[in-house]
């Protein structure tokens, strides 16, 4: 089947702009996960859906940031004011849900986000 | 939340051995550990998870000693296409409100 797809797969953008960054998790997967990845560094976890539900948004960067998940299958992943330091990769996985032995994540391959 | 600390880099030849550690000295009692793979360009990819123990798969084994503060990732004979990041993920069932993947270990296998 379909693995986790995200849009647009590059996206350049000026300082100061919006944008929108989608992920399509796998089919029947209820938990959806959102990371940063800086250019030669580690995966910053950000926020987790489990459904459309967020239990914590304490890890996304600051207020510019925000998520939502509707229908318990798409996501966004919204920057508002972007500014340079938000250049990175951005990465969305999916897992079947939470619980032993269903939290092995699936990720697509990312938006590469540039803020000029 | 238990963190993790791997080497940063390894170098290794083709057709060797790796085995990849990872210290997880506060592991809770319902914690699992995960290891996964990232190549350039691409979101990591699950390698292995476990308990305790041993686990085996068909492109690598787990070893968990007795105390689970630590695990170590083995990849038999590895080839040039091994060349990743490998990642050891510890995390909570049913809380998993928050990943910790690390830095990684830059894994370069040499012809």
């Amino acid at each position: 089947g379909a693995g986790v797809s995200q849009s647009p797969s590059n996206k350049v953008t000026e300082k100061g702009k919006d944008v929108e960054l989608r992920c399509d998790p796998i089919s029947g997967h209820t938990a959806l996960y959102w990371y940063r990845q800086s250019l030669g560094q580690g995966l910053e976890f950000l926020i987790y859906f489990q459904g459309n539900s967020a239990p914590d948004k304490s890890g996304l960067p600051s207020d510019r940031f925000s998520a939502e998940r509707t229908g318990g299958s798409v996501s966004t992943l919204t920057i508002q004011r972007t500014q340079q330091e938000d250049s990175a990769v951005y990465l969305c996985a999916s897992s079947l849900g939470v619980g032993l032995q269903l939290e092995t994540q699936y990720f697509g391959p990312g938006t590469r986000l540039l803020v000029l | 939340l238990a963190k993790t600390t791997q080497p940063i880099s390894m170098d290794s030849y083709e057709g060797q051995e790796v085995n990849i550690t990872c210290s997880h000295n506060n592991i809770a009692t319902n914690d699992y550990i995960t290891w996964y793979q990232q190549f350039p360009s691409q979101g990591p990819r699950f390698i292995i998870q476990g308990y305790k123990t041993k686990v085996t798969n068909e492109v690598a084994s787990l070893f968990i000693p007795a105390d689970r503060k630590s695990s170590t990732l083995s990849l038999p004979r590895v080839s040039l296409s091994d060349t990743a990041v490998y990642y050891c993920l510890v995390g909570e069932i049913g809380n998993f409100n928050k990943f910790y993947f690390g830095s990684g270990t830059k894994l370069n296998v040499k012809p």
